[in-house]
């Protein structure tokens, strides 16, 4: 069966840093990307990025470039979001979800179970 | 990246018919076949329900069928069940080599 299993849920502080973690299982990691999903009541699904773990390549949002980065150790077949800094703004729940990594496969046929992540003072 | 437009509510009842809207410009739905659409029940992930703008996956109930004119892209649902009611949101492939979502729609079952 094919999943995408996500970290559990995080709270944070303003100012602290976070990684969170997505792993799949049942297929080849390397035969898919890796796309990564915010999800707000205020905003709905907003795309944030993907990788390929094949080679690490990745492309960002415009609106998340330099706010998060993605990566991948296909080492662990494991793929991340992180934050350096986080703010009261990143309060979300994130899902990984993959992507067949050929130029015409457009469209997220898996995803993880999401993962909350909550910044408060 | 302008998030694509969708209706904020559907209503029908049990076995009617309803379509859902998504509009978007020529860089994105107009541009590409590459439309597709994701159901989400409350308190869970997103589900794959049409992807390429009219093609169910497998699993997918045929009740579910997606089309495009233009700059809008619709799905629609017949026979509509009590199953159906969840937020649906559109995608799609842009331009500038990224994807964007929709607004999402709240479909109820009467």
């Amino acid at each position: 069966e094919v999943q995408l299993v996500q970290s559990g849920a995080e709270v944070k502080k303003p100012g602290a840093s976070l990684k969170i973690s997505c792993k799949p299982s049942g297929y080849s990691f390397t035969s898919y990307c890796i796309v990564w999903v915010r999800q707000t009541p205020g905003k709905g699904l907003e795309w944030m990025g993907t990788i390929y773990p094949g080679d690490s390549d990745t492309r960002y949002s415009p609106s998340f470039q330099g706010q998060v980065t993605i990566s991948a150790d296909k080492s662990i077949s494991t793929a991340y979001l992180q934050w350096s800094s986080l703010k009261a703004s990143d309060t979300a729940l994130y899902y990984c979800a993959r992507r067949w990594v050929g130029p015409s496969y457009n469209w997220f046929d898996t995803w993880g179970q999401g993962t909350l992540v909550t910044v408060s003072s | 990246q302008s998030a694509l437009t969708q209706p904020a509510s559907v209503s029908g009842s049990p076995g009617q018919s309803i379509t859902i809207s998504c509009t978007g410009t020529s860089s994105d739905v107009g541009g590409y076949n590459y439309v597709s659409w994701y159901q989400q029940h409350p308190g869970k992930a997103p589900k794959l329900m049409i992807y390429d703008v009219s093609n169910r996956p497998s699993g997918v109930s045929n009740r579910f069928s997606g089309s495009k004119s233009g700059n809008t892209a619709s799905l629609a649902i017949s026979g509509l069940q009590a199953e159906d009611e969840a937020d649906y949101y559109c995608s799609s492939y842009t331009s500038s080599s990224t994807y964007v979502f929709g607004t999402g729609t709240k479909v109820t079952v009467l």
